[in-house]
């Protein structure tokens, strides 16, 4: 079966610039998670999914980071305006319901 | 909320030794214990996984063991091959299917 699937895989901003990921989840997986990973450290969860609807946002910087899934498939996660301390990979999982499985993220820097 | 402690965080073995990696965890609502290996630019891929009514589980060279009243658990990689190199995380998960993941461990098989 098909992987998770995220795009792009590198994306260098300024400071203060707003940027986008997306991520298309294993056909069928009804649960999808956000995480942070910085560099040197495991995978902090951002915000959970199930189907559309929010299940866990409490770790999401809501006055800069937005996600939405739109028809329970794919998710974007938005932050606006980025700060230095963003750079990271963001990495999004599936599962239904577990074991959750991960894509290749998004390496993002901030300069 | 819950807090996973990893150790060692760097380990370096001899191709054919044995690695064992160590964590810990607070939230005795915990029930689910995943590990996951990490490549360098590649998102984390679950190796071995385990529930609180199991003691212990075995994978061709992979094995996990739970001590649930002591709140550990552990990774034993043997036979190690340069193959294996790469950082590993522990996990745990409660009812809600959230991860929280330790820092990692920075495995190193010298050939």
């Amino acid at each position: 079966e098909a992987g998770v699937a995220q795009s792009p895989r590198y994306k260098i901003i300024e400071k203060r610039q707003s940027v986008a990921f997306w991520c298309n989840p294993i056909s069928g997986h009804a649960t999808l998670y956000w995480y942070q990973q910085i560099l040197g450290q495991g995978p902090k969860l951002l915000i959970q999914f199930q189907n559309n609807g929010v299940v866990d946002d409490s770790q999401l910087p809501k006055d800069r980071f937005s996600a939405e899934r739109l028809k329970g498939v794919d998710s974007t996660l938005k932050i606006q305006p980025a700060k230095l301390e963003d750079s990271a990979v963001y990495l999004c999982a599936s599962s239904y319901p577990e074991p959750q499985h991960f894509g290749d993220g998004t390496r993002l820097s901030i300069l | 909320g819950e807090n996973v402690e990893q150790h060692p965080s760097t380990l370096s073995v001899q191709e054919g030794d044995s690695a064992v990696i160590k964590c810990t965890y607070s939230d005795s609502a915990s029930n689910y214990f995943p590990w996951y290996k990490q490549e360098l630019g590649k998102g984390p891929q679950l190796i071995i996984d385990i529930r609180s009514n199991v003691g212990e589980k075995k994978d061709q060279r992979i094995a996990v063991t739970l001590n649930k009243t002591a709140k550990h658990f552990s990774l034993h990689i043997t036979e190690t091959q340069p193959e294996d190199s790469a950082v590993y995380f522990c996990a745990t998960g409660g009812s809600n299917y959230k991860l929280t993941f330790g820092k990692g461990t920075l495995l190193t098989v010298n050939p």
